[in-house]
């Protein structure tokens, strides 16, 4: 089971930010959060991961609270292609015995 | 240059039929993965193969094998179908010390009749 909870959808329009919360409570303490997007009938594409601090790379931003049990994607300005559904998870770094899980996500659709 | 390769892109026979599925990677990664999507959407590890070791291996039924001839390919045996293994499987890879991010094919729909 997915360690995350994350709203279902969410819209956004276009060239507005889109922020993406998830909910991850019963994180360890060496577990990262990643995030993924699926767009309509492609494989995942991976978006970015972190630990503790905040990340930001070309695609979007990771802020993680304080406490580490929540975090928000943020992607600054949305386009139509940013529609897709977005995925939190969390997991050790460099541990191939613990998978990658999958959990619904969020269906962000980004409107004209 | 495509990273991950799968083919084939759709794949439809018949129950009891024996298939595979053929994933390539050219990213020079260590690890590779197949995971199952179902038509519920969740998307689930089956398999996941480092340096030619099995890693993981989920309560995937006996009948999905992979079989891995080099770092580069990871290909997906399945016997004796089933109208349930009707899904879409996606290929993946990664590299060990770099983050972990993996690197997902297009995918491969597989419909069992």
């Amino acid at each position: 089971d997915a360690k995350t909870t994350q709203p279902p959808s969410m819209d956004c329009a276009e060239g507005r930010a889109a922020n993406l919360p998830c909910n991850h409570s019963t994180i360890s303490g060496n577990e990262y959060v990643y995030w993924y997007r699926q767009i309509h009938s492609q494989g995942p594409q991976y978006i970015i991961h972190g630990l503790k601090n905040n990340e930001t790379n070309e695609m979007a931003s990771l802020i993680i609270t304080e406490d580490r049990k929540s975090s928000t994607l943020i992607l600054p300005h949305a386009t139509l292609r940013d529609t897709a559904v977005y995925y939190c998870i969390v997991r050790p770094l460099g541990n191939y015995g613990q998978n990658f899980v999958f959990g619904p996500g969020t269906r962000l659709s980004v409107l004209p | 240059d495509t990273a991950v390769s799968q083919t084939p892109k759709y794949l439809v026979t018949q129950m009891g039929n024996d298939k595979s599925i053929k994933c390539e990677q050219n990213l020079g990664h260590d690890t590779m993965y197949w995971y199952k999507q179902d038509s519920k959407k969740f998307l689930k590890i089956m398999f996941s193969y480092n340096n030619k070791e099995l890693i993981i291996n989920e309560t995937v039924p006996n009948r999905f094998s992979p079989k891995s001839p080099d770092k580069a390919h990871l290909n997906l045996h399945i016997n004796s179908l089933e109208l349930g293994d009707s899904a879409v499987y996606f290929c993946a890879s990664s590299q060990a010390g770099t983050g972990d991010e993996q690197y997902f094919g297009p995918g491969t729909r597989l419909t069992v009749t």
